[in-house]
């Protein structure tokens, strides 16, 4: 019913640089919500963003943005001038009439 | 805000023994989730709770898995007669009312079964 691509399983990139995540979604929901979750080597998964599937407005939170498309069903994530904290794996969620369901996850790794 | 608790950190069995993992949610929410994450891998849904009524389970919840939330509150999560294919990490969510599976999760640090 539901189901989520991340195809990005590591992006390796330098301090500085700016990185998009990808994710592709799939649902039979007319209405729905896509969610990022960041988790870091500790463990803890942690809610970034949520978006309505009604809102396809770009959102820019500090060096974080979020591109939402619903022709191409995809919500990407952006990192501009990524730092060594960044350094996660970051999943991808999509959620509505059904249980949240994630994406594989890609793992960002941020070097000095 | 406590955040969600889950205990043990890490659980070392060995096979064919049963396992209980304890997830305590944040205090005001009244949905529980439970999922599990492999190596490499998204968490994957494996069962849920509103209140203490267990609404869902997925089918990757074989018969050797069973939860509970006995009062609404604390949940446990049991594996009985273990299998090496069982070892991952075991997440806990809540989330609060009002939005339904719409609303952000909040997770615990998991607890990590290695079945040896």
């Amino acid at each position: 019913a539901q189901k989520v691509t991340q195809a990005q399983t590591e992006i390796s990139v330098v301090e500085k640089e700016d990185v998009t995540l990808d994710c592709v979604y799939e649902t039979r929901d007319t209405t729905y919500y896509l969610f990022w979750y960041k988790q870091p080597p500790s463990g803890e998964l942690v809610f970034l963003i949520r978006r309505n599937s009604f809102d396809e407005q770009n959102e820019i939170s500090g060096r974080y943005s979020w591109n939402f498309q619903k022709s191409t069903s995809s919500f990407n994530f952006t990192i501009t001038a990524s730092q060594v904290v960044d350094s996660a794996v970051y999943f991808c969620a999509v959620g509505g009439s059904y249980i949240p369901t994630f994406g594989r996850g890609t793992s960002l790794i941020v070097h000095p | 805000d406590t955040g969600v608790s889950q205990n043990p950190r890490h659980k070392i069995t060995k096979r064919g023994q049963n396992v209980t993992f304890r997830c305590d949610p944040i205090s005001e929410h009244n949905r529980l989730y439970w999922y599990r994450q492999t190596l490499g891998q998204g968490p994957e849904f494996l069962t849920y709770f509103q209140n203490e009524a267990q609404l869902e389970k997925s089918r990757l919840l074989s018969d050797r898995f069973s939860a509970e939330r006995p009062k609404g509150s604390f949940s446990t999560l049991e594996i009985q007669r273990t299998e090496q294919g069982d070892s991952a990490m075991y997440l806990c969510a809540s989330s609060p009312p009002g939005e339904g599976a719409n609303s952000p999760l909040h997770f615990g640090n998991g607890t990590r079964l290695t079945v040896t």
